[in-house]
């Protein structure tokens, strides 16, 4: 039972347009959303996170929005720069789960020059 | 300020042997959580340690252990090795607040049983 979901495997996007990445959960008890990306042989770089009490939190070119009611998260990168290319993860913790992180299965961005 | 470092960064096992792995945690965090990475199972939690005392633990057999020792610093072992058990290992340690729940990967160990 997969409760992070990432339902788009891959997704194309040309340099300077915008990446929407998408998550959905199942599990009520989660009240805290991260965002990593992952280049190959490298471990999760942090990029952004959200409490459940926020809607949408925003760092940079990076903006988290947080759904509750429809269990749905989504990480908006603009503009989107061929740097940006890599596998994105998506995770979320409980508040009675100490540090343990509940992973999609990622989704993997390729932005076009 | 120095990332989680893990030791080594690639090793390879013959089934039936173990293994141990390590992890030094940022500087200041008390939490150190293990993860394992495959192309079929994703980033699943293994287990977290803080204060040297085991808090969490994910779905694993009990061949995969860990422990924590006063310095923060990490290892989890894998005993009687089996070939699914290749996998990237990764480590993550994190401050220990109510408000900051990141946490900061390091490179990963690649185990590969054959």
């Amino acid at each position: 039972d997969q409760q992070v979901k990432q339902n788009s495997p891959s997704l194309s996007v040309q340099e300077g347009r915008i990446s929407i990445l998408n998550c959905d959960y199942t599990n009520s008890m989660f009240d805290y959303f991260l965002w990593y990306k992952k280049y190959p042989a490298e471990g999760p770089t942090f990029l952004i996170s959200i409490s459940s009490i926020k809607d949408k939190n925003e760092d940079g070119r990076f903006t988290v929005f947080l759904n509750k009611s429809a269990k749905h998260l989504s990480l908006h990168i603009v503009p989107s720069q061929p740097g940006d290319s890599a596998v994105y993860f998506c995770a979320a913790s409980a508040i009675n789960a100490g540090n343990m992180l509940t992973f999609g299965g990622g989704t993997r961005l390729m932005v076009k020059p | 300020k120095a990332g989680v470092t893990q030791t080594p960064r690639y090793l390879i096992k013959t089934r039936g042997q173990q293994v141990t792995l390590s992890c030094s945690p940022i500087s200041g965090h008390r939490s150190v959580s293990w993860y394992q990475q495959t192309p079929g199972q994703g980033l699943q939690f293994l287990f977290e340690y803080f204060s040297e005392t085991q808090r969490n633990k994910g779905n694993f057999p009990g061949r995969f252990s860990g422990r924590q020792f006063s310095n923060s610093r990490s290892e989890m072992n894998v005993s009687t090795l089996e070939l699914g058990d290749s996998a990237l290992y990764l480590c993550a340690s994190s401050l220990e607040t109510s408000r900051v729940r990141e946490q900061y990967f390091g490179p990963g160990t690649r185990l590969t049983v054959t």
